[in-house]
């Protein structure tokens, strides 16, 4: 089964802190993505990398920076927490589309972590 | 662009009822993909179907079944003879031959089973 964990289910953080969010992959899946979810707005994406330190901007980048050092693990950082960003954060991974760039659609199947609850007090 | 809209936020049942969860999408594309997730207390999305925009066949999984109708751009799930543990929020998502693998997710429908 593949398994995409995320290490923290719960946060508290103050404003202006610097938060690393970290998710890890264990099916060597090409793309890995975060979004975030908020009542009545579903999943919206912030990024995705479909390979290691590559990346590309989602629907709502501004306030997120991210890392991919290696292919099983991909961080969303947020470099001054503010209270809008107070949030449950999803990261999910999938298989590419090998040797084809950009990712060119399979409609693969994307597999979601359980979720960070993230509040910005 | 893609837009996937759900407009049932909640929905409540009694056990054993059917329910219909609505999913309708806007997409310039002919090559498309949906999908139903469902999203239970846990937290995490467990994927439910993926279908293609050149599969018009609708699809039944036990309990659960899909009605997929380009005409009219909508992706329904139905629950059969529904249960407490049905209770969940539930999302219905595109993905657009041009924008590889990235899903557009609907707003959500909860769904409430009640014993």
């Amino acid at each position: 089964d593949v398994k995409v964990t995320q290490s923290s289910r719960y946060l508290v953080k103050r404003t202006g802190e610097k938060v690393f969010l970290e998710c890890v992959q264990d099916m060597d899946h090409e793309n890995m993505f975060w979004y975030r979810q908020d009542p009545g707005l579903g999943l919206r994406l912030i990024y995705f990398s479909y390979d290691v330190k590559m990346k590309e901007k989602g629907d709502i980048p501004e306030g997120y920076s991210v890392s991919r050092e290696k292919k099983e693990r991909f961080s969303l950082i947020l470099e001054s927490a503010s209270t809008n960003q107070t949030s449950m954060y999803l990261c999910a991974s999938s298989l590419g589309d090998r040797g084809r760039l950009p990712p060119l659609p399979s409609g693969n199947t994307i597999y979601f972590g359980e979720g960070s609850w993230l509040t910005v007090v | 662009a893609q837009k996937v809209t759900q407009a049932q936020t909640e929905i409540s049942v009694v056990e054993k009822e059917d329910v219909t969860l609505d999913c309708v999408y806007e997409t310039r594309d002919t090559t498309y993909y949906l999908f139903w997730y469902k999203q239970p207390p846990s937290g995490e999305l467990v994927f439910l179907i993926r279908r293609n925009s050149f599969d018009e066949q609708n699809e039944i999984s036990g309990r659960y079944s899909w009605n997929f109708q380009k005409s009219t751009s909508s992706f329904n799930f139905t629950i059969t003879a529904s249960q407490v543990v049905d209770s969940a929020v539930y999302f219905c998502a595109l993905s657009e031959a041009n924008a590889g693998n990235m899903l557009t997710f609907g707003g959500g429908t909860r769904l409430m089973v009640k014993p």
